[in-house]
């Protein structure tokens, strides 16, 4: 069956330590893949996005995501964690002709 | 100036009541959506339009029913509201609808059904 998954539901780090968030999906071909960002009480952000060619992808805020073809994955990283960035992660498939897919979500707490 | 609006912010309203959402999107965009968030933060896709037609119709009542008087707007109108339809409501748009295009999604209506 198609999906998308993220098998983190909650994951806590500390100020400045690095963090990555996995993502992983179920589909025919490599669908579109993207990685957004919901503040809390807010809508969500696009963090980045991989179509084709270079799989290290660069986004906003200093995150980064690698896709690895043969793993189905899409993991999100990030070098040095700030406060600002606690929220909830959404990893985010579109396989083409079809309609965007979300995974569950994964919730970040930062400590200080 | 704010690309993805909604209104209202937040909506408390009694099961049976019918109550409507709007959005606006000042992108230039030619498709908009309507996805709902349930309190486990799991976001699916309920509507999509473009350009002022219906593209995507996931499984919904069709008590909820959506309305696009132009492409810049798109609202969605519930009726005979439930207990289980309160959720955060996001609209979201798109430059063609396209499967790689970025969605830029509004600030969401909580909707509390009591």
């Amino acid at each position: 069956a198609q999906s998308v998954t993220q098998p983190d539901i909650h994951i806590t780090v500390s100020e400045g330590a690095s963090l990555e968030l996995r993502c992983n999906y179920s589909y025919g071909a490599t669908p579109y893949l993207f990685w957004y960002v919901q503040s809390p009480g807010q809508g969500l952000q696009l963090l980045l996005k991989y179509f084709s060619g270079d799989t290290l992808v660069q986004g906003i805020k200093g995150f980064e995501a690698e896709f690895k073809r043969s793993q189905s994955s899409f993991n999100l990283r990030k070098p040095s964690v700030h406060w600002s960035d606690a929220a909830e992660y959404f990893c985010a498939v579109a396989p083409p002709a079809n309609d965007m897919r979300f995974g569950a979500g994964t919730r970040l707490t930062v400590k200080p | 100036d704010t690309a993805v609006s909604q209104t209202p912010k937040y909506l408390v309203t009694q099961m049976g009541n019918d109550k409507s959402i709007k959005c606006e999107q000042n992108l230039g965009h030619d498709t908009m959506y309507w996805y709902k968030q349930d309190s486990k933060k799991f976001l699916k896709i309920m509507f999509s339009y473009n350009n002022k037609e219906l593209i995507i119709n996931e499984t919904v009542p069709n008590r909820f029913s959506p309305k696009s008087p132009d492409k810049a707007h798109l609202n969605l109108h519930i009726n005979s509201l439930e207990l289980g339809d309160s959720a955060v409501y996001f609209c979201a748009s798109s430059y063609s609808g396209g499967a790689g295009d970025t969605q830029y999604f509004g600030p969401g209506t909580r909707l509390t059904v009591l």
